[in-house]
């Protein structure tokens, strides 16, 4: 069973659409994050829940909306797609954030935009 | 901020050479230190990780350990493999926050 998955591996669309990455974690954790990986493997935060509830909130374009319909998922949604979202967007997923634990990361969803 | 500095790479190597990749660190709280790796085309994994000062976190033949005095927790393998070729991330997290991750050092081990 994978700990931590994430749908779809691959996105190619337009300029302009939008799209969803869904995640799913089946360790019981409290914790969720998207983290996004450029071309040259730098990973930054944009989004943290803690038990459903957003806890942070990096600066990220209002495009982006994540969404934590139960502890287990996060999702996030894409509006309005531009050339420089086309990353890595990684998942993952830890005990409690008021443990400072290790992360459990997703296999990623690598998304071009055309 | 809470950030973390680690060399830059890329970095290649012959097979059984001695691996070390730099790591510092600085932060607001007493942080944990982990190191990650990242074979291509997959997600992270933990590979050792240290929650206090004089820690040793090892695995696979890899060690760093958790130097407060000196803000630092040094990646170091005594002999690398072909299949170690990796990026390699630094990492530290402090309690009520998320992880911050150092830019990723590239590790290319040739036969």
């Amino acid at each position: 069973d994978t700990a931590v998955s994430q749908t779809p591996k691959y996105l190619v669309t337009q300029m302009g659409n939008d799209k969803s990455i869904k995640c799913e974690q089946n360790l019981g954790h409290d914790t969720m994050y998207w983290y996004k990986q450029d071309s040259k493997k730098f990973l930054k935060i944009m989004f943290s829940y803690n038990n459903k509830e957003l806890i942070i909130n990096e600066t990220v374009p209002n495009r982006f909306s994540p969404k934590s319909p139960d502890k287990a998922h996060l999702n996030l949604h894409i509006n309005s797609l531009e050339l420089g979202d086309s990353a890595v967007y990684f998942c993952a997923s830890s005990s409690n954030i008021q443990v400072a634990g290790e992360l459990f990361f997703g296999e990623g969803s690598r998304l071009t935009v055309l | 901020g809470d950030s973390v500095t680690q060399m830059e790479g890329p970095v290649t190597l012959s097979e059984e050479a001695f691996l070390t990749i730099n790591c510092t660190y600085t932060a607001t709280g007493y942080p944990s230190l982990f190191w990650y790796v990242q074979y291509p085309g997959e997600g992270l994994q933990l590979l050792l990780k240290a929650t206090k000062a004089d820690d040793k976190g090892s695995n696979k033949g890899f060690e760093a350990t958790y130097r407060k005095e000196t803000t630092s927790f040094h990646l170091e393998k005594g002999s690398v493999q072909v299949s170690d070729s990796a990026v390699y991330f630094c990492a530290l997290r402090v309690i009520n926050n998320d992880m911050r991750f150092g830019a990723g050092t590239r590790l290319t081990v040739k036969p």
